[in-house]
């Protein structure tokens, strides 16, 4: 079956860099994504990688290693808005419903 | 382009009534989703229809829940009879292929008393 960890908490400050990993274990890979939730509201696409390395938005980057079954996301320039629960997901076996991790919860202080 | 829109936002509703959730997704996006999340556990994957097909219901609890996309346009996810388990957030998201990015919609809180 599909598995995901990836840390509960991490705390950080304006300004700073936050790295939020995830590992997982999957049968069939098609890629790891990343969503941002905020208060429980609809989750929001962040990133997506199929291949090994970075790919970078903004200040968001996401990076992966198949061979490894890691990624993570990385946050730059944290500003307060960035406080949210942050999701890593792969697909199921037939590459269509994602499988969540259980969320990192992001706190940005001042 | 409006997003994934659902309805009721919140619902409370005692043990043993029945509740229906609507999802209406994006425009064109052929591919809908139903997920939950229960509190202190992660998303999970419900249900997902091609069109008005059934694709994969792999993800759905029970007999008790009944989800239906007449149409292929919006999707119901009924439940009936409620029961306190089935308090959570529930969560809709469409894509335009089955392997796209999907888009979710603010999600339902269900209160089941």
């Amino acid at each position: 079956g599909q598995s995901l960890e990836q840390p509960s908490e991490v705390t950080a400050v304006e300004g700073a860099i936050v790295q939020i990993n995830c590992t997982y274990q999957t049968s069939g890979f098609y890629g790891l994504s990343w969503y941002q939730q905020h208060d429980g509201g609809a989750p929001t696409f962040l990133s997506y990688n199929a291949l090994d390395g970075l790919e970078e938005t903004g200040r968001f980057s996401s990076f992966l290693s198949r061979s490894d079954s890691y990624g993570y996301l990385l946050l730059q320039e944290l500003q307060m808005k960035d406080s949210a629960s942050y999701f890593c997901a792969v697909r199921n076996q037939a590459g269509t419903a994602l499988i969540f991790g259980k969320g990192t919860t992001l706190s940005v202080s001042s | 382009e409006a997003g994934v829109t659902q309805f009721p936002s919140h619902s409370v509703i005692e043990k043993g009534q029945t509740v229906t959730l609507r999802c209406d997704p994006i425009s064109g996006h052929d591919n809908l989703y139903w997920y939950r999340r229960v509190m202190g556990k992660e998303i999970k994957f419900l249900l997902h229809f091609v069109k008005e097909s059934k694709q994969d219901e792999s993800g759905m609890p029970n007999n008790r829940f009944l989800a239906e996309r007449t149409g292929g346009t919006y999707s119901t996810l009924k439940v009936q009879p409620a029961e306190l388990e089935d308090s959570g957030v529930y969560f809709c998201a469409s894509s335009e292929t089955p392997t796209d990015t999907q888009y979710f919609g603010p999600g339902t809180r269900l209160t089941v008393l």
